[in-house]
């Protein structure tokens, strides 16, 4: 069975200061890992993604993240954040089924 | 492109009552889903479908029914509601399997009184 891990329900951070939301997760199986973002009142819009290949991964709004095997992790990351970032962020992982697992969300709130 | 389109937005529902959540996807996809969202739990599957006239459960499929009778539509159905179905709903689609992503609808605010 898969599973994942955000271990961060809530990450306040001042506006232009960098910025990384954890996700771990497990799967005895190959998978692919993406970040969605929700903001207030809409669905979910897909940041990044990693299938294969490059483990850093480059997504929309500055984002990026990093798969790590050995740890079993896929940490998102931006350098500079700003207020309009503030949103909910979603880890999700897939062995490429139909099967889609999602973190519980991590809510980022960006100060002024 | 309108991608995934869900109605209604927000929709208040007595206990017993029925409805259906409606769902529309243009982009061709072969995969369809279901899932609410409860505050702090993520998302939870209740119904998918991998192609028209194929659907199967999810997680949490007690109180809702579906049917996939096109490729585009794929509606959900709430059968006498109850106060634990106040949720939002997304419906989202993908292609397939292995390519990965899935679209999301804007989601549908359902409260049960």
């Amino acid at each position: 069975a898969q599973s994942v891990t955000q271990l961060d329900s809530q990450v306040p951070v001042f506006e232009e200061a960098p910025v990384e939301l954890r996700c771990n997760y497990s799967s005895s199986v190959s998978v692919y890992l993406f970040w969605y973002v929700q903001y207030p009142n809409q669905g979910l819009q897909l940041l990044l993604k990693y299938l294969s290949g490059s483990t850093l991964v480059k997504g929309i709004n500055g984002f990026e993240a990093e798969f790590n095997k050995s740890q079993t992790s896929f940490h998102l990351r931006k350098p500079s954040v700003h207020i309009s970032d503030t949103a909910e962020y979603f880890c999700a992982v897939t062995s490429g089924t139909y099967k889609y697992i999602f973190g519980t969300g991590t809510r980022l709130k960006v100060l002024a | 492109n309108a991608g995934v389109t869900q109605t209604p937005k927000f929709r208040i529902l007595k206990i017993g009552q029925s409805m259906t959540l409606q769902c529309a996807q243009d982009m061709n996809h072969n995969y369809m889903y279901w899932y609410r969202q409860d505050p702090g739990m993520g998302l939870k599957l209740i119904y998918y479908s991998v192609g028209a006239g194929i659907t199967d459960k999810g997680e949490v499929p007690n109180g809702y029914n579906v049917s996939r009778s096109t490729t585009e539509d794929f509606p959900l159905r709430l059968e006498l509601a109850a106060p634990s179905q106040t949720s939002v709903y997304f419906c989202a689609s993908s292609y397939g399997p292995g390519e990965g992503t899935i679209y999301f609808g804007e989601g549908s605010w359902l409260t049960v009184v």
